[in-house]
């Protein structure tokens, strides 16, 4: 079965400082992995997916991803955070067969100090 | 505007009640989808549908119910037997990328 990992409930990471998204995932066969981003009370909104091709992705607000297969892993990054960069951020993996249905992590809120 | 409407934004359901929640889309999507947000929980599939008049069951269905009458709409009613409703709701429809509604969270009173 698909699942995805994402690590830590929590990250805080001070304005300007590098943030680090951490996600690993389990599929049986090529995924389609994203990255969704959502602010208190609202709907989630696509950050980046990779489907196939390059593997390093780049998505909204200067966020980047990449896929390596061999770790199984789709970490998500910012070189330099901003304020309005502190949400929930949500890692997904899109499931097999024909259902289109993605499977969440359990998602990681970022907190950013000024 | 294009894109997904849920609504209400804010509903209160009273013991024993069944209430609707309503979402729509203008994307011409055939695939729609109902999750269930908890806190610490991510999302949780309730109900999906892949084309009108069809839909399945996800991995926490018990207590909801849904339709998929028109391609532009899918309502989930949250029945009497959901023990545990309050929470927020999320609906998205697309395939190859997700497309979502801004929420409606649902509190028992």
């Amino acid at each position: 079965a698909q699942s995805v990992t994402q690590l830590g409930s929590h990250v805080s990471v001070s304005e300007g400082a590098l943030v680090l998204l951490r996600c690993n995932y389990s599929s049986s066969v090529p995924p389609y992995l994203f990255w969704y981003v959502q602010y208190p009370n609202q709907g989630l909104q696509l950050l980046l997916k990779y489907t196939t091709g390059a593997t390093l992705v780049k998505g909204i607000n200067g966020f980047e991803a990449e896929f390596k297969k061999s770790e199984t892993s789709f970490h998500l990054t910012k070189p330099s955070a901003h304020m309005s960069d502190a949400a929930e951020y949500f890692c997904a993996v899109r499931g097999e067969g024909s259902s289109y249905k993605l499977i969440f992590g359990s998602g990681t809120r970022l907190l950013v100090r000024p | 505007d294009g894109g997904i409407t849920q609504s209400p934004k804010y509903l209160f359901r009273k013991e024993g009640q069944n209430v609707t929640l309503s979402c729509e889309q203008n994307l011409n999507h055939d695939a729609m989808y109902w999750y269930r947000q908890d806190p610490g929980q991510g999302l949780r599939l309730i109900y999906y549908s892949q084309i009108v008049n069809d839909f399945q069951k996800g991995d926490i269905a018990e207590g909801y119910s849904v339709s998929r009458e028109k391609k532009e709409s899918f309502p989930l009613t949250v029945t009497s037997a959901q023990k545990n409703p309050t929470a927020f709701y999320l609906c998205s429809a697309g395939n190859t990328e997700a497309f979502f509604g801004q929420g409606t969270r649902l509190t028992v009173v």
